[in-house]
């Protein structure tokens, strides 16, 4: 079965701190993406990447990186120098290829909190 | 500006009360999901839809109901609502989930319930 575990719940720490987010899945799907969500203090969604399990190249976006380690079926999330606007919760997600589930649905890990104090 | 749009954004309830949450989307889209955001629990999908006319429950699909009449509207409906279901609920569109070149998914702003 489809499962995302994000064991930190709320992480804090000083601007300019890197700081990483973990994130842990289980699929019995060999074609899988994964996903992270920014999700501010205004409360919409905010979409970060999109990975495909064939894709384990680390992704890099300005301050934001992902490491995708499909041996340890994790797509961990690090932000560098960390700033205050960047404070808000962060899911991780994952949705399935066609042949496992024609639902194409998402689903989400329970989210981590991350406050960057200045 | 494309995208999905949910009504209302806020609603207090009373306990037994009904009422119907719209989501709308005009970007064509098959897919679209309903789902409740509750504290330390992340999203959970309730109900949804893989094209007009069908639905399927998610997660937690008790005490509400769903309909897509139109292609464009993904309903949901509480008969009788409960204080459990005090929560913020998020639609959500997708033209045939992740792995396309137009896939991904595209999210509403939420709606704020509190059942009283």
């Amino acid at each position: 079965a489809q499962k995302v575990t994000q064991a930190q719940t709320e992480i804090s720490v000083v601007e300019k701190e890197d700081v990483t987010l973990d994130c842990v899945y289980e699929t019995r799907d060999t074609t899988y993406y994964l996903f992270w969500y920014k999700q501010p203090p205004s409360g919409e969604l905010v979409f970060l990447i999109r990975r495909n399990s064939f894709d384990e190249q680390n992704e890099i976006s300005g301050r934001y990186s992902w490491n995708f380690q499909k041996s340890t079926s994790s797509f961990n999330f690090t932000i560098t120098a960390s700033q205050v606007v960047d404070s808000a919760v962060y899911f991780c997600a994952l949705s399935e290829g066609p042949w496992m589930d024609s639902s194409y649905k998402l689903i989400f890990g329970s989210g981590t909190r991350l406050l960057v104090r200045p | 500006n494309a995208g999905v749009t949910q009504t209302p954004k806020f609603r207090v309830l009373k306990t037994g009360q009904s009422m119907t949450l719209l989501c709308a989307q005009d970007m064509n889209h098959e897919y679209m999901y309903w789902y409740r955001q509750d504290p330390g629990m992340g999203l959970r999908l309730i109900h949804y839809s893989v094209g007009e006319g069908t639905t399927a429950k998610g997660e937690v699909p008790d005490g509400y109901n769903v309909s897509r009449l139109k292609k464009q509207n993904f309903l949901l409906g509480l008969e009788s609502a409960a204080p459990s279901q005090t929560s913020v609920y998020f639609c959500a569109s997708s033209y045939k989930g992740a792995g396309t070149a137009r896939g991904g998914y595209t999210f509403g702003s939420g709606t704020r319930l509190t059942v009283v």
